[in-house]
């Protein structure tokens, strides 16, 4: 089976721009997961989506930062505008179901200029 | 706060060595895996552990999860080159349905 897309590989923008990135879960994934992995740190789950709905967000900065999946199977993650301090690897992944283990895209990584 | 602490950050050994890598918390997780990553790609499960006290086998690789539920090791026999790369656990908690804990990471580089 296909595993997850991400796009694009690389992005690079200056500080206050807007960028955004795509995934493509495993057809049949119910759950959908986008992280922040910062050098030298384990990802942090940034948002969960069960289908289109959103399960946790605990984590995300949703003054910058939001997500979306409207019909349960791609999403998006936007930053608007960008700091320094976004500057890291976007990883998505999904899973048939929230218990059930998780498989990673090979990540966006993003730099601030 | 890091809820889950590895050690160590960074190993670095000959090819043929032995090595452990462990994962330790304070809190109590339904289920714990590992996780190995490497360069310009995304984490890779190794494996899941869910008993307390249980031990699973991946090859040359020994998974242990702690009585309590709250630590958890990896133990690599005979390195080789092809074992470089981060190696990552991360704790799933009862309640979360899926959510995953991550540690910062164990970076290691076997040296042929």
């Amino acid at each position: 089976e296909a595993g997850v897309a991400q796009s694009p590989r690389y992005k690079i923008i200056e500080k206050r721009q807007s960028v955004a990135f795509w995934c493509n879960p495993i057809s049949g994934h119910a759950t959908l997961y986008w992280y922040q992995q910062i050098l030298g740190q384990g990802p942090k789950l940034l948002i969960q989506f069960q289908n289109n709905g959103v399960v946790d967000d605990s984590q995300l900065p949703k003054d910058r930062f939001s997500a979306e999946r409207l019909k349960g199977v791609d999403s998006t993650l936007k930053i608007q505008p960008a700091k320094l301090e976004d500057s890291a690897v976007y990883l998505c992944a999904s899973s048939r179901q929230g218990d059930q283990p998780q498989h990673f895209g090979d990540g966006t990584r993003l730099s601030i200029l | 706060t890091q809820l889950l602490e590895q050690s160590p950050q960074f190993l670095s050994i000959q090819e043929g060595e032995n090595l452990t890598v462990y994962c330790n918390s304070s809190s109590v997780f339904s289920s714990l895996q590992w996780y190995r990553q490497e360069p310009g790609e995304g984490p890779v499960l190794l494996v899941t552990v869910v008993t307390g006290g249980e031990v699973k086998k991946l090859k040359r690789l020994t998974f242990q999860f702690g009585d309590a539920r709250k630590d958890s090791s990896l133990h690599i026999t005979a390195a080789q080159t092809g074992d470089t790369g981060l190696y990552l656990c991360a704790g799933q908690r009862g309640t979360s349905y899926g959510k995953l804990t991550f540690g910062q990471g164990t970076i290691l580089t076997v040296h042929p």
